[in-house]
């Protein structure tokens, strides 16, 4: 297994496109995490699922926002009639707590850009 | 808006010297981890404290987290140009990770 992988790297479409993004997490891993990371900041919380379930959404997920993790393997990130101020890096994490660690392990983040 | 505070925000350090950025939490958290971001990479995971005053060394990194687990540093000493990067500490709020600004590290040789 090679860490978490994510597709794609860039992406650049016009607003009020529709754009998705996919995660492959580790695969021992049950949790899986959207972060969103703007310049000069920190990650920001999307969402996240344990296995196939969507536990979480984040106040700041507009409806336009919305994610799935079938079969609680990979995940996707859709966004609807994107905005400029989606623009920024979306990064997946996955993780497998257990009392000896909590570390996320993120990929390499999808960045957005939208114009 | 973010839980975890971080200062400084930005460290500009001479190759050798030691620094120490700081994290502080509004909440009492179960563990503290620290992340390294290299410019335009992505947060790699460092290293986790758990218990209350616990210090933790990777090489030239020190980490300690407080007494009252709402506080958490990292020391670096003699920082080298593989430093470089920006130093994110994130602590678990309801069931997941929330993150500092982070400290944004520059070294000059």
């Amino acid at each position: 297994d090679t860490g978490v992988s994510q597709d794609p790297r860039h992406k650049i479409t016009k607003r009020g496109q529709n754009v998705t993004f996919r995660c492959d997490p580790i695969s021992e891993h049950n949790r899986l995490y959207w972060y969103r990371q703007t310049l000069g900041q920190g990650p920001e919380f999307l969402t996240y699922f344990q296995n196939e379930a969507q536990l979480e959404k984040s106040r700041l997920l507009s409806d336009r926002f919305s994610a799935e993790r079938p079969k609680g393997s990979f995940s996707t990130l859709e966004i609807q009639r994107t905005e400029q101020g989606d623009s920024a890096m979306y990064l997946c994490a996955s993780s497998f707590p257990d009392r000896r660690h909590y570390g996320y392990t993120f990929g390499s983040g999808t960045r957005l850009t939208v114009v | 808006g973010q839980q975890v505070m971080q200062i400084p925000q930005y460290q500009h350090v001479q190759e050798g010297e030691d620094f120490t950025t700081y994290c502080n939490s509004s909440t009492t958290l179960s563990n503290i981890q620290w992340y390294k971001q290299r410019p335009g990479g992505h947060p790699v995971f460092l290293i986790q404290l758990v218990k209350s005053g616990e210090v933790k060394k990777q090489k030239r990194l020190t980490f300690q987290f407080g007494e009252a687990k709402k506080n958490s540093s990292l020391h670096i000493t003699a920082t080298q140009t593989t430093d470089v990067g920006t130093y994110f500490c994130a602590g678990p709020i309801d069931y997941k990770l929330s993150f500092g600004a982070g400290t944004t590290v520059t070294v000059r040789a």
